[in-house]
């Protein structure tokens, strides 16, 4: 089956610090990956989109790696803050690139403390 | 302009009740997604919209699920004969096109069945 596995113990740090999450993926390799963030009672925001032929991505401070050999994302947000706080969701585009269709992670949650 | 909604934001029912849960996907957006959240875990695909035609629908649990998208753009999920584990949050998605692009979500629809 298409899995995607994230951490779903809770990562807590501390302010300033580089937060770094892991996405994992099995059986095949999807054409992209999407992170997304979610707020308790919100849907979850896109935050960025790495392509299979891209080894990095990044957003201000956000940072997004790819590995297809690994079958593995890692997220990385540099110089956290409390307001980064947030559950962090992975998701990919299946065996089908063309479609949008998006298989999530479980999500990891952020907790950045002050 | 106006993000994705959806109406209502909570919906109580007993079991075995019928329900509707609509979604106003963003105004040009011809790509519509329904997933379906579990506490603690990712959004889960259930079917996906092109246009006016369910292009995907593999992610229905059954056939007491039927969504519909008549003029493309506001859908409509339909759960017939609801069981008390279809209590779940159910968000809507919209893209400008299929494929790697962006979902933007709305806040999603609290379904409890009692």
């Amino acid at each position: 089956s298409q899995k995607i596995e994230q951490n779903s113990e809770a990562l807590n740090i501390q302010e300033g610090k580089t937060a770094t999450l892991t996405c994992n993926y099995t059986n095949y390799s999807p054409a992209y990956l999407q992170w997304y963030r979610q707020d308790p009672g919100r849907g979850p925001v896109f935050l960025l989109l790495i392509r299979e032929n891209e080894k990095e991505k990044r957003k201000e401070r956000l940072k997004v790696t790819f590995d297809t050999t690994l079958k593995q994302s890692l997220f990385h947000i540099t110089a956290s803050q409390p307001a980064d706080s947030a559950t962090y969701l992975c998701a990919h585009s299946g065996g089908s690139s063309n479609t949008g269709k998006l298989i999530f992670g479980q999500g990891t949650t952020l907790q950045v403390k002050p | 302009g106006a993000g994705v909604s959806q109406t209502p934001s909570n919906k109580v029912t007993e079991k075995g009740k019928y329900v509707e849960l609509r979604c106003d996907p963003i105004s040009g957006h011809t790509a519509l997604y329904w997933y379906r959240q579990s506490l603690g875990q990712g959004p889960e695909f259930l079917i996906y919209f092109q246009g006016t035609g369910a292009a995907d629908d593999s992610g229905l649990p059954n056939d007491r699920f039927f969504a519909v998208r008549p003029e493309g753009s506001v859908s409509t999920l339909k759960i017939q004969r609801t069981e008390r584990g279809d209590s779940a949050v159910y968000l809507c998605a919209s893209s400008l096109s299929p494929g790697a692009y962006e979902q933007y979500f709305g806040p999603g629809t609290r379904l409890t069945v009692t």
